[in-house]
């Protein structure tokens, strides 16, 4: 079973609904991220997480939100989704400062 | 703050030939360096890591990186590439005082028979 799960692992929505993907991990690690990664951009930070009750923006976190429910469980949510965040957005995870474990990545396709 | 540039996001050699990615960084306190691999239609997979030991780190697939304090560059080799090299790579800076993982914007690496 893979350490960090992403769901869904598609989406194809319309401007203006609410979505949220879901991550997942095994490792009983502290620190989770939320990066979305665009064609010659590179991954870039949304939102990061130290523990359950630090939730701290990224580089572009406008139009995004975040929960952290439990220390193995950190969602992002487009509140009104646009076109312009149709991306591969990836979720991982680590121990302290350590290297980052990442998910398959979510597709997601704004219309 | 951190960042960092990889140069040339796009670079193709021969199978068998020498691979050299380049990556630079900028770091206000001594940096973890990280290389990481992307293959298509695939999360990221980490190749390898420099956390202030040796200066030499040897990763996976017969890759490995070099830090240079003195050049800020923490660039990526290996002898003889394979035709399944051909992915994107990815550097990335996170300074230990523990922020998050910053990314450079990749350099796709193809390789040719």
């Amino acid at each position: 079973d893979a350490d960090v799960t992403q769901t869904p692992r598609n989406r194809i929505t319309k401007t203006g609904k609410r979505i949220m993907l879901e991550c997942s991990q095994t490792k009983g690690h502290d620190r989770m991220y939320w990066y979305r990664q665009d064609p010659g951009l590179g991954l870039r930070l949304i939102y990061y997480s130290f523990d359950v009750k630090d939730i701290n923006k990224g580089e572009i976190s406008d139009g995004y939100s975040v929960s952290r429910q439990a220390q193995a469980k950190f969602s992002l949510s487009l509140e009104s989704a646009i076109p312009n965040q149709t991306a591969l957005y990836f979720c991982a995870s680590s121990r302290g400062s350590y290297e980052q474990f990442f998910g398959p990545g979510t597709r997601l396709t704004v219309l | 703050a951190q960042s960092v540039t990889q140069l040339g996001s796009h670079v193709s050699v021969s199978e068998g030939a020498l691979v050299l990615l380049r990556c630079n960084y900028s770091s206000s306190v001594p940096p973890y360096l990280f290389w990481y691999v992307q293959y298509p239609n695939q999360g990221l997979q980490l190749l390898l890591k420099y956390t202030s030991a040796a200066t030499l780190v040897k990763g996976i697939n017969g890759f490995e990186a070099e830090f240079k304090k003195s050049e800020t560059s923490f660039h990526l080799t290996k002898p003889s590439a394979h035709m399944s090299d051909a992915a994107e790579y990815f550097c990335a800076v996170s300074g230990q005082a523990g922020t998050a993982l910053i990314f450079g914007k990749g350099t796709t690496l193809s390789v040719s028979s």
